[in-house]
């Protein structure tokens, strides 16, 4: 079966400090992957999704990247936060020749910036 | 654009009445319709979802009914329960299976 990983769960971060948020899929292959984010009490934000390795589609650049080394590895970074960015950061995965379009969705990072 | 609206952003009913939450979708291409349920804290969750060649699907106490024509879906929830309180987004695939959400609708169950 498949199963998401992301991580940390909670991250506190000073202003102006780097990010790097890490999510993996198993038991599948060639899955779209997808960074939402979502503010206190609001609607979930789509901030990147990638159809594959390599094919990045970002929807808010501001100051964050995502980037796809592996088949199943995605990566949302930041080089210097802004309390703007404090959220609750979810990973999704979804196969849509397999599933249709269903999104599966990681345990989300909490993340504050200070 | 590419937009999901979704109404209302929250509802309040009592426990055993209905809920019904609408969305309307912009591309007229979208062929797939779910709804997600999220609790506080936690990770969105799909409870049903529905295809463009079917207009209506149910399970158990929700369904998921579709008017391609108008561009809309709709999530209903017969005989409320306590635990069906929660945030619900519907959302719909863009191009490039870009999926987009609604900004989720709060539902109270009252006592």
């Amino acid at each position: 079966s498949q199963t998401i990983h992301q991580w940390p769960a909670t991250l506190v971060q000073p202003v102006g400090s780097p990010l790097s948020l890490e999510c993996t899929v198993e038991g599948t292959s060639n899955p779209n992957l997808y960074w939402y984010r979502q503010a206190a009490g609001r609607g979930l934000q789509l901030l990147f999704y990638s159809v594959g390795i390599g094919q990045i589609s970002s929807e808010v650049p501001q100051n964050l990247s995502a980037s796809r080394p592996q088949d199943r590895q995605f990566i949302l970074s930041s080089k210097k936060l802004l309390l703007s960015d404090s959220g609750f950061y979810l990973c999704a995965w979804s196969d849509r020749l397999r599933s249709g379009g269903k999104l599966f969705f990681g345990s989300g990072t909490q993340l504050s910036v200070l | 654009g590419e937009n999901v609206e979704q109404h209302p952003s929250t509802l309040s009913v009592q426990e055993g009445d209905s809920a019904v939450i609408k969305c309307t979708y912009s591309d007229s291409a979208s062929n797939y319709f779910p709804w997600y349920k999220q609790e506080l804290g936690k990770r969105p969750q799909l409870i049903i979802d529905i295809r463009s060649n079917v207009g209506e699907k149910k399970d158990q106490r929700i369904a998921v009914t579709l008017n391609k024509t108008a561009k809309h879906f709709s999530l209903h929830i017969t005989e409320t329960q306590p635990e069906d309180s929660a945030v619900y987004f519907c959302a719909a695939p863009y191009r490039d299976d870009k999926i987009i959400f609604g900004k989720g609708t709060r539902l109270h169950i009252l006592p």
